[in-house]
């Protein structure tokens, strides 16, 4: 069965700092996609950044970027310039079409003022 | 564009009753889900389904039920209701294929068995 691991289940960061979430993969499919999602105290699940696993270009969202490392199965999120906004639960998830999508546990990020 | 409507937005339910929860979306997506999500936790797979008339079970499918007899809608029908299944459902949708894959979700339903 497919699995999404992220190894850090509490992170903080000060406000204006970088932090980078971790997320690892297993997927046996060729063709997949992977997104970030952030849940805020409100619960809604917003989009935050999404590759596709064939383009190499790492994607990029204004201050948030990511880290596709294809052949280790790795998806590591970067916040750059964190502001309070930014405190949330982050779930890396994984896409692969011909299976539900697969969540990791999560990662709860804290900002320090 | 409504996205994915989950009604209701709370509930309460006493040991042993039913409910349903609606989901209904209008992007046309062939594929629609139901997670839990406890206190704390990430999101585990009750259900999902892969296109209408086509239904499979996920992580944790005790106690609940679900059918997919049009693309819209995808309820998720609890049966006698246990403390255990306190938690916020969250239903979602997607397609794959193309620059604009991703996956939306409903607000959440936070259901309380009491």
């Amino acid at each position: 069965a497919q699995t999404v691991t992220q190894s850090q289940p509490e992170m903080s960061v000060q406000e204006a700092e970088t932090v980078t979430l971790s997320c690892t993969y297993d997927t046996s499919e060729s063709d997949y996609y992977l997104f970030w999602y952030k849940q805020p105290p409100s619960r809604q699940m917003i989009l935050v950044i999404r590759q596709e696993a064939y383009k190499q270009q790492n994607a990029t969202e204004n201050r948030f970027s990511v880290n596709f490392q294809k052949a280790a199965k790795s998806f590591s999120l970067k916040i750059s310039d964190s502001q309070l906004g930014d405190a949330a639960m982050y779930f890396c998830v994984e896409n692969s079409g011909n299976t539900p999508l697969v969540f990791g546990k999560g990662t709860r990020l804290s900002v320090i003022a | 564009n409504a996205g994915v409507t989950q009604t209701p937005k709370f509930r309460i339910l006493k040991i042993g009753q039913s409910m349903t929860l609606q989901c209904a979306q209008d992007m046309n997506h062939n594929y629609m889900y139901w997670y839990r999500q406890d206190p704390g936790m990430g999101l585990k797979l009750i259900y999902y389904s892969v296109g209408a008339g086509i239904t499979d079970k996920g992580e944790v499918p005790n106690g609940y039920n679900v059918s997919r007899s049009t693309t819209e809608d995808f309820p998720l029908r609890l049966e006698l209701a246990a403390p255990s299944q306190t938690s916020v459902y969250f239903c979602a949708s997607s397609d794959f294929g193309g620059p604009d894959t991703e996956a939306f979700f409903g607000q959440g339903t936070r259901l309380t068995v009491v």
